[in-house]
């Protein structure tokens, strides 16, 4: 059981190019989160899917894209990246409906530098 | 958006000092989250809580919600070294659980 998993851990991109964060979870969880994490910021909401088949803006969605694959993964795309979206990316789960209400299982992070 | 405030933002102290972190928001949360992320790390949950005015201990940590469920705050007794983290709070506004609104985070550092 490796409740959540993203790749890459560590990327380092040119601005204007584009790449896709992976997310992996395998606890049956039915939504999904996709946060950025800037000093002094917390953590801060990029998108997020509550179940299969549907996804929802969250406080900061801008620039970003994400796909709910299936019920196991959840992928974040950065169309054309920014010195701005350099930060650490989180995945989170969670067994929405279930207690304790609203815990998510975080994954490592993937730190994205955009130069 | 809703705004959920930490305090203090940084706490450094020695091992076996007390010390109490504080959450605070303008709008009412179903449910509020402490979290703790220790660095290179995911944010890992400490415990929820539900109900105004209740109270949850966790060992040395002691958890208070609110009477009117605007405010949190985390009581760590006579901390250690293996303390030492960030901490989060992260509250309910929907209701249904379906997403967290995090606070600032308080950054913990325990010595010798």
């Amino acid at each position: 059981n490796a409740g959540v998993t993203q790749t890459p851990k560590f990327q380092v991109l040119k601005t204007g190019q584009s790449m896709t964060l992976q997310c992996a979870q395998d606890m049956n969880h039915n939504s999904m989160y996709w946060y950025r994490q800037d000093p002094g910021m917390g953590l801060r909401l990029i998108y997020y899917s509550a179940s299969e088949g549907t996804t929802d803006k969250g406080e900061v969605p801008n620039g970003y894209n994400v796909s709910r694959l299936n019920k196991r993964e959840f992928s974040l795309r950065l169309e054309s990246a920014a010195p701005s979206q350099t930060s650490v990316y989180f995945c989170a789960s969670s067994p929405l409906g279930q207690v304790p209400l609203g815990w998510q299982y975080f994954g490592p992070g993937t730190r994205l530098t955009v130069t | 958006t809703q705004l959920l405030e930490q305090s203090p933002q940084f706490l450094s102290i020695q091992e076996g000092e007390n010390l109490t972190v504080y959450c605070n928001s303008s709008s009412v949360f179903s449910s509020l989250q402490w979290y703790r992320q220790e660095p290179g790390e995911g944010p890992v949950l400490l415990v929820t809580v539900v109900t105004g005015g209740e109270v949850k201990k966790l060992k040395r940590l002691t958890f208070q919600f609110g009477d009117a469920r605007k405010d949190s705050s985390l009581h760590i007794t006579a901390a250690q070294p293996g303390d030492t983290g960030l901490y989060l709070c992260a509250g309910d506004y929907t209701g249904t659980a379906s997403k967290l609104t995090f606070g600032t985070g308080t950054r913990l550092q325990v010595t010798l």
